[in-house]
């Protein structure tokens, strides 16, 4: 499987609610980082998997969290959410960390 | 901390080349290089390694000054291809991982 997928694609939610997004990496893929765009910026660093342990994470609060699983895939949680939250979510893969990332073409999450 | 990109929005016509700059007020280890066109994910196009290692699009070229910590990305005889938002991530260590800059929006007219 080539590239990198994520899922959905577009999500609406409200304020309080508890989301998961879904991303699917390429095989062999061992380190996954996922970021948040917001409108016009740069992508933030919420945190870094490799081999299925946080091995980094960015100033993000502790209901940002996420899991990665040996079959590549990996997830990102985020509970109570707050209007800020809003914002397209990247997915990013490389085999070792420091590789250039495969991005996803990430989840645009509103909060409403 | 977040790396300062500049210029903030280049306009070129097709043919002009053009630099992007990177700075960083800490000691890096990499520099990375990605673009990114509207409503797309952003695309890698080049590592530039402390020491002096690169990795990436042959028909792209980019340099890093360690001493300043400072990178640039050269897009010579621009296409209309290459239109987009770059953004440089930086390191400060091999296991770290990225932190981007807020990007520069290249647009390049016919």
């Amino acid at each position: 499987e080539t590239g990198v997928t994520q899922s959905p694609t577009h999500l609406i939610k409200t304020r309080g609610q508890q989301v998961t997004l879904r991303c699917s990496s390429q095989s062999g893929h061992n380190t996954v980082s996922w970021y948040q765009q917001a409108l016009g910026q740069g992508p933030q660093f919420i945190f870094q998997y490799y081999r299925e342990e946080e091995n980094g994470r960015g100033n993000f609060p502790p209901r940002f969290s996420g899991l990665q699983f040996p079959n590549y895939s990996s997830e990102l949680n985020v509970n109570a959410l707050e209007l800020d939250d809003s914002a397209l979510y990247l997915c990013a893969s490389s085999p070792q960390v420091g590789d250039g990332y495969t991005f996803g073409s990430g989840t645009r999450l509103t909060v409403v | 901390q977040q790396p300062v990109q500049s210029p903030q929005a280049v306009i070129l016509r097709e043919g002009e080349d053009a630099v992007i700059n990177c700075s960083s007020s800490k000691a890096l280890y990499s520099v990375h290089w990605y673009r990114q066109k509207h409503g797309e994910a952003p695309v890698f196009l080049m590592i530039l390694l402390k020491g002096g290692e690169q990795k990436g699009h042959d028909k792209i070229s980019a340099s890093f000054n360690e001493k300043k910590q400072q990178s640039s990305l050269y897009l010579t005889a621009s296409q209309l291809s290459y239109s987009g938002t770059y953004f440089c991530g930086t390191a400060t260590n091999s296991g770290y991982a990225l932190n981007f800059g807020k990007g520069t929006s290249l647009l390049v007219t016919p």
